[in-house]
């Protein structure tokens, strides 16, 4: 069946450290892919998406490439800051009328000082 | 714009009581959709809603939990009677459409429910 796995956690690193999420992907057709962030206190909100395969997605220094033939759509930063310290979660969509969004199991990521 | 309103933030019951959350979408949104996040997991669709009508609520634990949108709006989860194991922060969001292929949801702050 349709499924999202995402790395082990919890990652700390130190500011300005280079960051990668791995999440990878189970499903048939082409899914439409998400990275979806959580801060502290705060409700999940979309971060970055791609729709098809090679599609890049980016916002805030994130970017993500959709990778068809890995089933992947890892998470990276060049240059982390304390304010990127959150709960990351990796989620997908297949194709189809009223299909639902699948989450991961999230990561938290903690940037030290 | 608003964002989607969700209340109480937080809630303890004892199990078997009841409790109810509320929602309150974003404007225009048509769909809106439940999902319970237990610690240290992803969110878990419960329940989704296409205007005043149900999509789908496969993962909906009915003998315990119900759902309703009247008017297609505002909405209302309730447990009855509730479990331990329903203590989680439930999350209420809400799309306009789909967009560009990608159906963008937009999350409420959660309710956090703790059940002793």
């Amino acid at each position: 069946g349709n499924s999202v796995t995402q790395m082990e956690g919890p990652v700390t690193l130190s500011e300005e450290a280079f960051l990668t999420i791995n999440c990878t992907y189970t499903a048939t057709g082409y899914p439409s892919l998400f990275w979806y962030v959580q801060y502290p206190g705060e409700g999940l909100q979309l971060l970055l998406k791609a729709t098809k395969a090679d599609d890049k997605g980016s916002n805030k220094g994130f970017e993500a490439t959709y990778r068809k033939e890995t089933t992947s759509f890892h998470l990276e930063k060049g240059s982390v800051q304390v304010s990127d310290s959150a709960v990351y979660f990796c989620a997908f969509e297949p194709t189809g009328a009223n299909s639902k969004l699948t989450f991961g199991k999230g990561i938290t990521l903690s940037v030290r000082p | 714009e608003a964002g989607v309103a969700q209340s109480p933030r937080y809630k303890i019951i004892e199990k078997r009581q009841s409790v109810a959350f509320w929602c309150n979408p974003i404007s225009g949104h048509a769909t809106l959709y439940w999902y319970q996040q237990i610690l240290g997991q992803g969110p878990k669709l419960l329940i989704q809603f296409q205007n005043n009508g149900v999509v789908d609520d496969s993962q909906l634990p009915k003998d315990r939990f119900s759902a309703e949108r009247l008017k297609g709006v505002d909405s209302t989860l309730k447990i009855q009677p509730a479990k331990l194991e329903d203590s989680a922060v439930y999350l209420c969001a809400s799309s306009l459409d789909r967009v560009a292929g990608a159906n963008v949801l937009t999350f409420g702050a959660g309710s956090r429910l703790t059940v002793l």
